[in-house]
């Protein structure tokens, strides 16, 4: 069993949806939690980054995580096309210097 | 500010022959990371370095890969000899604190 589990997709919702993305863990070690974007032939860059459970919010978008479940999601609100992309959640355990990524869901928002 | 660098974009070579990548971390960065991403997968870390340490290189195959990091700034990942196996995106990221930013990566192709 992989220590990040997370669904490839992938996944097409028309624009201007809710999109729920989700991982399960696990190590009850961890305590980093992140979700990167990476668009195409790009690198991976931070979207969200929290170290406990419960939601922490940034605009459109919404991280949330539950400890007890070994569960996070991220939320995206009123969905663009520009926000297709693979989003990858990542996770670590004593500081944020050494982090698994899970395997990433690919989202594509239809005009 | 420049992001990460990493050079050649793209590469493609037979099997058995010596392949090199380099990175230049944002400037001031003294943590640098190589990961690999396999295709439809997340990246998995290759090695950590702490300014010129390698602090973490528990996931490099040392048969055939070895990294170097000269005055603690730029990096270079070698692979002698390739396989096939190992065609792959090979990211560059680099650190102050937390948050670590990705370059574009190399994307290896062997033949």
């Amino acid at each position: 069993q992989k220590e990040v589990e997370q669904d490839p997709g992938p996944l097409s919702v028309p624009e201007g949806a809710i999109v729920s993305l989700n991982c399960t863990y696990s190590n009850s070690a961890f305590q980093y939690f992140m979700w990167y974007r990476q668009y195409s032939r790009k690198g991976p860059e931070l979207l969200m980054y929290t170290y406990s459970s419960g939601n922490k919010e940034d605009g459109r978008f919404t991280a949330q995580v539950d400890k007890s479940s070994k569960y996070i999601s991220l939320f995206i609100r009123d969905s663009q096309p520009s926000d297709s992309a693979t989003y990858l959640c990542a996770m670590g355990n004593s500081s944020a210097s050494k982090i698994i990524f899970g395997s990433g869901t690919r989202l594509s928002i239809r005009p | 500010e420049a992001g990460v660098v990493q050079s050649p974009r793209y590469k493609i070579i037979e099997k058995k022959q010596p392949v090199a990548f380099w990175c230049n971390p944002i400037s001031g960065h003294n943590t640098l990371y190589w990961y690999r991403q396999n295709l439809g997968q997340g990246p998995e870390l290759l090695i950590r370095y702490e300014n010129e340490e390698a602090v973490d290189d528990s996931q490099l195959p040392k048969d055939r890969f070895s990294a170097e990091r000269l005055k603690g700034v730029d990096s270079t990942l070698k692979i002698q000899p390739a396989e096939l196996g190992d065609s792959a995106v090979y990211l560059c990221a680099s650190s102050l604190r937390d948050e670590q930013f990705f370059g574009p990566g190399t994307r290896l192709t062997v033949l």
